[in-house]
């Protein structure tokens, strides 16, 4: 079936080291969206990415889409504790179906 | 706040049973999505409401059943309940129909299936 792996399954930094969690699909994503989601929280919307090779920044969090729309990467530059939580992709496959297929997350635990 | 709200918070029952989750999608959101969250298997996608009509299923089991209202609020009916349920169960809004939109998480209502 289809399914969209993340690694690592969880990462622990110092605070002020970076942060990078990939995404990875077995099939064609039409569209990539991260969400974030703080402990004991629900689920926030952070992006989209939809174009091939897209690259977007929000402050210290940079999102890649790849050239063959399979995989996505995020990348927090100086993880702040503030940055703590499970970091989700979520990808459409191709054609008609609508779903959105989520990824298996990535927790982020930040020591100050 | 996501302007998401979602009712019980906690919900305990037995097995065997039945319950409702109910979910108010944000003003003007015309989708609602509901999702399980459970430690072993993720964040998985249940079915998609758009405007009153069943858009788009996931993994939903033959026990569980969706509808959407006039209103546009959303219940899940989970019945023959079993320990497995155990779960987080999210709803999501958008304003439209299709997954490019960004999709809005209520707090959830934790189940627990003793």
């Amino acid at each position: 079936g289809q399914q969209v792996m993340q690694i690592p399954q969880y990462q622990h930094v110092q605070e002020g080291e970076d942060f990078t969690t990939y995404c990875n699909s077995s099939t064609t994503l039409s569209n990539i969206q991260w969400y974030k989601q703080r402990p004991g929280g629900h689920p926030v919307f952070l992006i989209q990415l939809v174009k091939s090779g897209e690259v977007k920044k929000q402050k210290r969090l940079t999102f890649q889409f790849g050239e063959a729309k399979k995989n996505s990467s995020l990348h927090i530059t100086a993880t702040q504790t503030t940055d703590v939580g499970t970091y989700f992709c979520a990808g459409r496959v191709g054609g008609a179906t609508n779903k959105l297929i989520f990824g298996t997350g990535t927790l982020l635990a930040v020591q100050p | 706040d996501s302007g998401v709200t979602q009712t019980p918070k906690h919900l305990i029952t037995a097995t065997g049973q039945r319950v409702t989750l109910r979910c108010s999608p944000r003003s003007g959101d015309l989708s609602v999505y509901w999702y399980q969250q459970s430690l072993d298997q993720g964040l998985q996608f249940l079915i998609q409401y758009y405007n009153g009509e069943e858009r788009a299923k996931g993994n939903i089991l033959e026990r569980f059943s969706a509808q959407q209202f006039p209103d546009l609020h959303s219940e899940l009916n989970l019945s023959s309940l079993e320990l497995g349920d155990s779960a987080l169960y999210f709803c999501a809004s958008s304003v439209g129909q299709d997954s490019y939109n960004e999709q809005f998480f209520g707090p959830g209502t934790r189940l627990t299936v003793l």
